[in-house]
Formats: structure tokens, C-alpha cells, sequence
């Protein structure tokens, strides 16, 4: 299978802590996305870095890539509790157009 | 202005019925998706199409058929509908480069609902 797997499943924290969410992949990959989605919604694309990329910033987002040990990280900084929703990571895999979606990551953050 | 709209939202039919449900996008991209997704979120692709190839994913039985009438349409026929086809199904599409593919655009998801 080339789903890859998030830890934690879940999270809980207070709004202004930072949350970090791990995923960890299978196969060697073109790219790495991150994505939200809110409880009933579609999923909402967050940021996305490339292979030969190792941090990428967006806002209050800040994902790292190390392709070595087939992992990434999503850190949300000063999160607030409009971040409450699930988090996927999904992976590109090299010489493939289709996204392979992790198990996602169910964030809450209290207010 | 929704970039990927899909109808209907809900479907709720028996057993045995044949239904669609239509995605439409107006970004302009060249690749189009269906996902499916299950009660414990996990989401599983099933199509991907642009105007040369359709890839199926090979564990998707063939009671399920994407039709494209055009770049910015891909529908999905689902005939014979079992209990286990309930969830919810995106749509979503991208656009392919020499890059790679960029982020995908979803739509909001259909629940379906076989009793």
C-alpha cells in the first residue's frame, strides 16, 4: 500500500500552544502535500514541498521533508480554535500524477 | 465561482439502484479524481482521468465508471449499489506539469447512503 501514516491520531490542545503532526510514507516521492479538512467538509489544500525541498512556510505552517527517513511534519504555530479539524498528509509518488492520502491526524483545540 | 462543485451533496437510494453523481470544475486544470472516502476517514483514490488516460484503481469493482464528457467534467455512474458503497466521495482536480502535479482542488463531497 502506498497510504502513509500520521501520529497522533489525535491531538488536543489550548488555543495559542503549537501543534505538530507527523506523517511517515512508504515509497520515494515527486512531492508531499498537506491537507485540511473540517468536520463534514471537503479537504482544503494547505501547502505542498517538493522532494528536493526541506522546509517550507506558510503562515502560521511550517512543514519540514526528510526524504532519508521518509517523513514529514506539519508545525501550526499559535493555534487557535478555528484549526480544529483533521490534517492529511498525502505523498506524490515518484513518476505518478495521483495523491496517496495518509490516516490523518484528528486536531482540537480548546479555546 | 466554486472551483469544484459536485451534486448532489446527500443520495440516499436501495440496494440494487444505478445512480450518478456529477463534478464539474471550472479552474482550467487538466486532471480530474474521484476519492472515496470511509467511516474512518481514510480516503482511497478510485479514478483519475485527463483527456488521455484513465487510470482505475484496480480494487474499485466495475459496478463504478467515471464518464468525461469534457476536460471539465467527470461524473460518476455507480450501478447495482451495494450497502458497502456508502460514504463520502470527492471529486477534485489538479493540473499535471512538468514539475509535477500541483495541489489538488476538492470538491465538498457527496454522502451516500445505500440502505
Amino acid at each position: 500500500s502506498q497510504q502513509g501514516e500520521e501520529d497522533p491520531q489525535a491531538l488536543s490542545i489550548q488555543e495559542g500552544e503549537n501543534a505538530t503532526m507527523n506523517c511517515s510514507y512508504k515509497t520515494s516521492i515527486n512531492n508531499l502535500q498537506w491537507y485540511r479538512q473540517n468536520s463534514g467538509r471537503g479537504l482544503v489544500h494547505l501547502i505542498l514541498i517538493r522532494s528536493n525541498e526541506r522546509e517550507k512556510h506558510s503562515g502560521r505552517l511550517r512543514v519540514t521533508l526528510d526524504t532519508s527517513k521518509k517523513s514529514s511534519s506539519l508545525l501550526i504555530t499559535a493555534s487557535r480554535a478555528a484549526d480544529t479539524a483533521s490534517y492529511f498528509c498525502a505523498t506524490v509518488p515518484s513518476g505518478a500524477n495521483n495523491l496517496f492520502f495518509g490516516t490523518g491526524t484528528r486536531l482540537t483545540v480548546i479555546p | 465561482d466554486t472551483a469544484v462543485s459536485q451534486t448532489p451533496k446527500y443520495l440516499v437510494t436501495q440496494m440494487g439502484n444505478d445512480k450518478s453523481i456529477k463534478c464539474e470544475q471550472n479552474l482550467g486544470h487538466d486532471t480530474m479524481y474521484w476519492y472515496k472516502q470511509d467511516s474512518k476517514k481514510f480516503l482511497k483514490i478510485m479514478f483519475s482521468y485527463n483527456n488521455k488516460e484513465l487510470i482505475i484503481n484496480e480494487t474499485v469493482p466495475n459496478r463504478f465508471s467515471p464518464k468525461s464528457p469534457d476536460k471539465a467534467h467527470l461524473n460518476l455512474h455507480i450501478n447495482s449499489l451495494e450497502l458497502g458503497d456508502s460514504a463520502v466521495y470527492f471529486c477534485a482536480s489538479s493540473q499535471v506539469s512538468r514539475q509535477g502535479v500541483s495541489g489538488y482542488t476538492f470538491g465538498s463531497g457527496t454522502r451516500l447512503t445505500v440502505v
